[in-house]
């Protein structure tokens, strides 16, 4: 597509509940990325695939969230049990290149909007 | 990694130019400093980018100092659709990550 598609673009999800939330990133592109963005803050970084790579997962707050790219396109980010404290935007970028080669000009989508209640 | 120092908030008056400052007074010789800008309720948007001289495109321009310690993101004719948070980021080398501070929130008043 033309650009990065998130879904679904909004989640409400009960405390303790599971959930997936998907990335279909730039045809072709080889790099994809996830960020969280709380209530007023700027995104944070949760983790870094180059194709099916998982080359940073360092941002992942607990072991909870877990990601996936198995084809090295479309993405999948999982939350298990989930808590009140994940309600956040969740962020997908893609670039064409590898960023760490330089180039940061990532498109990103337009997220998905998770609230716990 | 090189921090960057934005102001919280601007306003600017539309037609007007824009000028948006950054200080990166840590910045490696081989680090770029790049700008992105967030419309409510969308992701970020990439803007432009440098290393040391002067850049500009469709969107703004790009003017970094000499000694590469500030840059300034300058929007032309600012206009109501310009209204978001601008983000001005020094990206760590070789990490693919991108590190987003609290930005300037630009007002464009109409």
């Amino acid at each position: 597509g033309a650009g990065v598609s998130q879904s679904p673009r909004y989640k409400v999800a009960k405390r303790g509940q599971d959930v997936a939330l998907r990335c279909d990133p730039i045809s072709g592109h080889v790099s994809l990325f996830w960020y969280q963005q709380a209530l007023g803050q700027g995104p944070e970084f949760l983790t870094y695939f180059q194709n099916e790579a998982q080359l940073d997962k360092s941002g992942l707050p607990s072991d909870r969230f877990f990601a996936e790219r198995p084809e090295g396109s479309v993405s999948t980010l999982k939350i298990q049990r989930t808590q009140q404290e994940d309600s956040a935007v969740y962020l997908c970028a893609s670039s064409l290149g590898s960023g760490r080669k330089g180039n940061y000009g990532y498109t990103f989508g337009s997220g998905t909007r998770l609230t716990v209640v | 990694d090189a921090k960057t120092t934005q102001p919280t908030s601007m306003d600017c008056a539309e037609g007007r130019a824009a000028n948006l400052p950054c200080n990166h007074s840590t910045i490696s010789g081989n680090e770029y400093v790049y700008w992105y800008r967030q419309i409510h309720s969308q992701g970020p948007q990439y803007i432009i980018h440098g290393l040391k001289n002067n850049e500009t495109n469709e969107m703004a321009s790009l003017i970094i100092t000499e000694d590469r310690k500030s840059s300034t993101l300058i929007l032309p004719h600012a206009t109501l659709r310009d209204t978001a948070v601008y983000y001005c980021i020094v990206p760590p080398s070789n990490t693919g990550k991108l590190i987003f501070g609290q930005g300037t929130t630009l007002q464009v008043k109409p």
